[in-house]
């Protein structure tokens, strides 16, 4: 099946600094990667995703930069706030509707 | 964005008994849903592709005659629980996805469901 990894699976920044979480998937089919946010409980948000045709794409301190030769895209979440304290997950599809969630990134913002 | 409500949120039963999970897109006609089951500090696993009209589909190792799925409109899908076991305790989650006119996979998550069986 459709391989999809994170790294890191834990990560503590201090607040204000930048946090960087990878992914990297199996399948050069994908052609649509999310990132979602999951607060504890909660469901999964959106926050932000690319298309193969765009190697990078920024919303306010959020961005995320894929590189489809190498199969992997990140998130990048500059500035950070304690609010981004969450679980991060990719989701790429693979080549049709379906995704497949990452295995997921618990991102601690220290004050 | 779909706006998308699950009921009930939380729910608990007696082992053997069966539990149907409501999925319901508000504002949006969905032909596709997507029921999603996630284990405390594990990711979404996706059980099954919700058709309106025609039958689910199954993923690889998810039991079609002990998790079924009817999507009889294109706001409503369910997903029932039959013979419930404490294993099937976990957070079930649905989406919608392919807002029609969209080229985007883009998928917008009901609040989720915490089934516990007892």
């Amino acid at each position: 099946g459709e391989n999809v990894e994170q790294h890191p699976s834990t990560l503590s920044v201090q607040e204000g600094d930048s946090a960087v979480i990878k992914c990297t998937y199996s399948d050069s089919a994908s052609n649509y990667f999310p990132w979602y946010k999951q607060e504890l409980g909660k469901r999964p948000q959106l926050i932000i995703d690319i298309r193969s045709n765009v190697g990078e794409k920024k919303d306010q301190r959020i961005a995320v930069t894929l590189n489809k030769t190498a199969k992997h895209f990140s998130l990048h979440i500059t500035e950070t706030q304690p609010e981004d304290s969450a679980v991060y997950f990719c989701a790429p599809n693979f080549g049709n509707e379906k995704l497949t969630f990452g295995t997921g990134t618990r991102l601690t913002i220290i004050p | 964005g779909a706006v998308v409500s699950q009921h009930p949120s939380r729910v608990i039963c007696k082992s053997g008994t069966s539990v149907k999970i409501e999925c319901r897109s508000l504002d949006f006609q969905a032909t596709t849903m997507f029921w999603y089951r996630q284990f405390p500090k594990q990711s979404l696993m996706l059980m099954a592709t919700s058709n309106e009209g025609s039958k689910a589909t199954y993923e690889q190792g998810v039991e079609k005659d002990k998790f079924l799925i009817n999507h009889a409109s294109l706001t409503l899908s369910t997903l029932t629980v039959t013979s419930a076991h404490p294993e099937d305790s976990s957070f079930y989650i649905c989406s919608v996805g392919g807002l029609a006119g969209s080229y985007s996979y883009e998928q917008y998550f009901g609040p989720g469901t915490r089934l516990t069986v007892t």
